[in-house]
């Protein structure tokens, strides 16, 4: 089992509309959690930090499901400038950071 | 800041030959990150420094490929020689830590090698 998975998607989105997606874990012990926004051909960008249970950013939420080990991200009233690929990252207590493969997200007018 | 940066910003080689990619990171930032990403294998960790030192290279795909920091400003990715499976956007990154700042990525490196 990989150490972080994400649903590759794509998810298309009508625009105005909700979307949410996962990001499982199986290091227990992680403290850290991020979401970076990458868009096409450009480099990752930090999108939002989670450190307790969750965070919250305008239309972005973010929530953390240490028993499930998950975390999300949920983007309300979706914009056409949401479209992008969605990248968790769970820095681990040791060893090698990781990142997801990357949820793609398709907002259409 | 002018953030990371990162040179060339497109490569294009033959087989065979040597590439040098170049990294300026954030000043302050202890640590510096070289990702390569391709669509069949995502973002993957290359190598990662702290305070110049090399600290985890176990992504370091094999011995054609070598990373060095000389000092805190400035780190080079090389590949000696290259093939055309290298062919990716390599990326650089710095962060203030390993585990509790975000990554600031450069604009990344196009390599083509034909």
């Amino acid at each position: 089992r990989k150490e972080v998975e994400q649903d590759p998607g794509p998810f298309n989105v009508p625009e105005g509309a909700t979307v949410a997606f996962n990001c499982t874990y199986s290091n227990s012990a992680s403290q850290s959690f991020f979401w970076y926004r990458q868009d096409c051909r450009k480099e990752p960008k930090l999108l939002m930090s989670v450190y307790s249970s969750g965070n919250e950013d305008g239309r972005f939420t973010a929530q953390l499901n240490r028993a499930s080990q998950y975390i999300s991200l949920l983007i309300r009233d979706s914009k056409l400038s949401d479209s992008a690929t969605y990248l968790c990252v769970v820095p681990p207590s040791w060893g090698k950071l990781q990142f997801g493969a990357g949820t793609q997200v398709v907002v259409t007018p | 800041d002018a953030g990371v940066i990162q040179s060339p910003r497109h490569e294009v080689t033959e087989m065979g030959q040597e590439v040098t990619l170049r990294c300026k990171p954030i000043s302050g930032h202890d640590y510096l990150f070289w990702y390569r990403q391709t669509m069949m294998r995502g973002l993957e960790l290359l190598i990662y420094f702290n305070n110049n030192v090399p600290i985890d290279d176990s992504g370091m795909p094999e011995d054609r490929f070598s990373a060095k920091m000389p000092n805190a400003s400035f780190s080079t990715l090389k590949i000696q020689p290259s093939e055309p499976r290298d062919s990716a956007v390599y990326f650089c990154a710095s962060s203030l830590d390993l585990r509790y700042n975000e990554q600031f990525f450069g604009p990344g490196t196009r390599l083509t090698v034909l």
